[in-house]
């Protein structure tokens, strides 16, 4: 079964701080894409950072950054630098290269920015 | 930057009625999409929709959902009879071509109230 694991349902940081949101999937294809979703209050998708399962290379988007373990199916987020306005629900998803293209979504973290 | 837009934001209807919710994907894409996201829940994939010709659909899209691309730019899903488990936000999603890094534009969502 493909599924995304996103084991913690909230949580906070305060300004300024790092903080790390987990995800871990689960798939038998060697070939996918790896996504996470930021999603805010208004309920908009916005696309926070994609990382090539083929790529070693972590992914980096200025203060986005991941920690991509393939062996273990592991792919985090971290947010250095955080921000109010990064307050929002996290979803982190996935998708094959071949046959089907549906996004896979986990169950979101919802983050709180502390002032 | 090209957007994804959806309405109407919000449609209230009583359960049994028709909706029809619509979208206007970035004007060369080719690849749609339309996932459910009931409230507090994930975002779920229910139908993809390419050449005219839906693609693939979960099994959450029985008999009473149906989408169509009418006039070459709208993108539509089309409840026939609502169901209270039917409220939920819809979100349209499109992309230019699967080799793109699979990443897919969301739309902002309409929110469904099947009252």
């Amino acid at each position: 079964a493909q599924t995304v694991t996103q084991s913690q349902p909230e949580m906070s940081v305060q300004e300024a701080e790092t903080v790390t949101l987990s995800c871990t999937y689960d798939t038998s294809e060697s070939n996918y894409y790896l996504f996470w979703y930021k999603q805010p209050p208004s309920r908009q998708m916005i696309l926070v950072i994609r990382q090539e399962a083929y790529k070693q290379q972590n992914a980096t988007e200025n203060r986005f950054s991941v920690n991509f373990q393939k062996a273990a199916k592991s792919f985090s987020l971290k947010i250095s630098d955080s921000q109010l306005g990064d307050t929002a629900m996290y979803f982190c998803a996935f998708i094959h290269t071949s046959g089907t293209y549906k996004y896979i979504f986990g169950t979101g973290t919802r983050l709180k920015v502390l002032a | 930057e090209p957007e994804v837009t959806q309405t109407p934001s919000h449609q209230v209807t009583q359960m049994g009625q028709e909706v029809i919710l619509r979208c206007v994907p970035i004007s060369n894409h080719l690849y749609f999409y339309w996932y459910r996201q009931i409230l507090g829940q994930k975002v779920e994939f229910l139908v993809s929709f390419y050449n005219n010709e839906i693609s693939e659909k979960s099994e959450i899209f029985d008999d009473q959902f149906s989408v169509e691309r009418p006039d070459g730019s709208n993108f539509t899903l089309k409840i026939r009879s609502t169901k209270l488990e039917d409220s939920a936000m819809y979100f349209c999603a499109s992309n230019l071509d699967r080799v793109e890094g699979g990443t897919q534009y969301f739309g902002p969502g309409t929110r469904l109230t099947v009252l």
